[in-house]
Formats: C-alpha cells, structure tokens, sequence
C-alpha cells in the first residue's frame, strides 16, 4: 500500500487477556518505530527497529510489551496480560533510511486499545 | 533532558484568521531536528516540515509558514487564512535520538 497501514484499527480487550497488534509499514523503509498515545497527550516512543534488528526498547514500559519484526517488514507489538493503564492509542510509524534524526517518520492511523 | 512545551491546549478561531500555534524545545545537544506533524480526526500524523538546528531560515509553504529562533528555543508554525480543513490536533516534535513530542495543540476553524 502507499502508505503505514496499521490492524485492527480499534480493539477491547478484558483485562488479563493478551493481545496483538499489526503494523504494516511502507514498502522498502529500512526503519519501523512503535509509539503509545495516551489521551490528549502527544506520541510516546515505546521501540525502534532496523531492519529486523530491535535497536531499541527503551520505551516499552514493562516486559508485558513486547515487539518484533522478524523479516524486515511487517512488525507485530504484543501485549501480554493487558492492564487498563495500557488502553490508549499505540502508533507505528515506518522511515526510509537507517534511524538517523533527520529522518521523516511516516504515520500509520493507529490502533485504538481498550483494556476493560 | 530534552523536552517540547505546547502551552497552548486549545485554539479556536473563525475562518480566515490568522493563527499561530507556539512550541518552545529544550536540549542540550547542538545537533538535532525539529518537526511539525497534523493529527486529523482520522488519528495519522502527517508530516509538515522538518527543520534542523544549523538552519535558521524561516520557511513558507502555501498558507503555512515557521518561524525558528534558536535563541529562544522556539519553532512556531503560523497558518495564515485559516480554513475549516486546517482544524485538527498539531504537534511540534524534537529528535535529538529519539523523536519526542508536545502535549499538542488542538486547533477549531469555525466557518
């Protein structure tokens, strides 16, 4: 697709159960990054991938997250025994180049999580 | 430690206004990059300019246009003849490693 495409688009869950999260970034972009947007705040970095190399998971707020990219493309963020302070908005966002600071970050539309 | 303020929660004018929509940065570091991203109600950020810390310039673009000071650590995005379209959530983001971003301003353009 043309653009960061990102599944399922919303998503409730009960607490306790896990869940998985799909971002499809746009094709040939060497980079892939992870954010989580709370309520009315702006994009928090969770987790950076090069390739199929996780360089960075600085941002993950507990070892209930856990992120990976196995080919290089697609990437999948799971979260394991969801709580409800994990409902929010979770990003990803795909670039062309290696993660240098000039690099455009290119958004997908998000996946909107519910924890009941 | 770095940091981007976005004091201004929310905005409302009536269209053709100008408005312009503050963002003050914090780092330590000489090197770094500063962007500005559109968050529509349909929740993708979209990128609108990217600016790095050697590069003083002020840039315009349509109706949009960025005032960047490095003596005041600020990088301000003023939309001149505001339209219904332009309503949306704005961020200013700063990336020195990673790209950290503004609590945002939500801008209402009213016909």
């Amino acid at each position: 697709g043309a653009g960061v495409s990102q599944s399922p688009r919303y998503k409730v869950a009960k607490r306790g159960q896990d869940v998985a999260l799909r971002c499809d970034p746009i094709s040939g972009h060497v980079s892939l990054f992870w954010y989580q947007q709370a309520l009315g705040q702006g994009p928090e970095f969770l987790t950076y991938f090069q390739n199929e190399a996780q360089l960075d998971k600085s941002g993950l707020p507990s070892d209930r997250f856990f992120a990976e990219r196995p080919e290089g493309s697609v990437s999948t963020l799971k979260i394991q025994r969801t709580q409800q302070e994990d409902s929010a908005v979770y990003l990803c966002a795909s670039s062309l180049d290696w993660g240098g600071l000039r690099n455009i970050q290119y958004f997908g539309a998000g996946t909107r999580l519910s924890v009941l | 430690a770095q940091k981007v303020t976005q004091a201004q929660t929310e905005i409302s004018v009536v269209e053709k206004e100008d408005v312009t929509l503050d963002c003050v940065y914090e780092t330590r570091d000489t090197t770094y990059y500063l962007f500005w991203y559109k968050q529509p109600p349909s929740g993708e950020l979209v990128f609108l300019i990217r600016r790095n810390s050697f590069d003083e310039q002020n840039e315009i673009s349509g109706r949009y246009s960025w005032n960047f000071q490095k003596s005041t650590s600020s990088f301000n995005f003023t939309i001149t003849a505001s339209q219904v379209v332009d309503s949306a959530v704005y961020f200013c983001a700063l990336n020195t490693d990673k790209l950290i971003f503004g609590t945002g301003t939500r801008l209402q353009v009213f016909p």
